[in-house]
């Protein structure tokens, strides 16, 4: 059974933080990691996608992977209001990807 | 562009009704799924349509059933649903689905309610 772990939060943080994310998973043929944003009641917006070790940024995001492992994070700098929002996490192995529970996440003003 | 659309953006039917969902995704992409979200829950996959090839999450219930008119239209057909069967229903599309490098993009969604 492929798993992929998060912590269900809420982790709060207060607005300029860094916030950070992290994900566990269970399958080492795992070779693509995905993280998705999601608003309450909105569909998952993907934001980061990372393959190999190592760290990926792009803007305020910086996804971090290390298959030996097998942990995958997300660190969000200059955490905004607007970035209110459940985090999920999804690894994919050969054909579909596993998404975690998700970690919500509060950004006080 | 990234761009799945899906219509309608919410749908109320009774348990007797027949109705479908429809996608849409401009991309190019040739693999198309569907998935099923409950509140407070991840998405669940319940079929991948890739190069013509259908293939089902064994949980799904015949109830739902899934066509593909072409490489850019996935519709999901219901028909006699349970309440339990109300949720937000996820359309999202991908260059394959194979492939160990690519990106899953999601539709806004339909939100489902079964009276």
């Amino acid at each position: 059974q492929k798993e992929v772990e998060q912590n269900s939060g809420p982790l709060s943080v207060p607005e300029g933080a860094i916030a950070s994310l992290n994900c566990t998973y269970s399958d080492r043929g795992s070779q693509s990691f995905f993280w998705y944003r999601q608003y309450s009641g909105k569909s998952p917006e993907l934001i980061m996608s990372i393959y190999s070790n190592g760290d990926k940024e792009d803007g305020r995001f910086t996804a971090q992977l290390n298959k030996a492992s097998q942990y995958v994070s997300l660190l969000i700098r200059d955490s905004q209001p607007s970035d209110s929002a459940t985090y999920l996490c999804a690894v994919k192995g050969y054909s579909t990807l596993t998404f975690g529970k998700g970690t919500m996440l509060l950004v006080s003003p | 562009d990234t761009e799945v659309t899906q219509t309608p953006k919410h749908l109320v039917m009774g348990m007797t009704n027949k109705k479908s969902l429809k996608c849409e995704q401009h991309m190019g992409h040739r693999a198309m799924y569907w998935y099923k979200q409950k509140a407070k829950k991840p998405p669940e996959l319940m079929f991948v349509y890739s190069y013509e090839k259908l293939s089902i999450n064994e949980s799904v219930p015949s109830r739902f059933s899934p066509e593909c008119p072409n490489s850019s239209l996935l519709n999901l057909h219901l028909h006699a649903l349970q309440p339990e069967d109300s949720a937000l229903y996820l359309c999202a599309s991908s260059p394959r689905a194979t492939q160990k490098n690519y990106e899953q993009y999601f539709g806004p969604g339909t939100r489902l309610t079964v009276t």
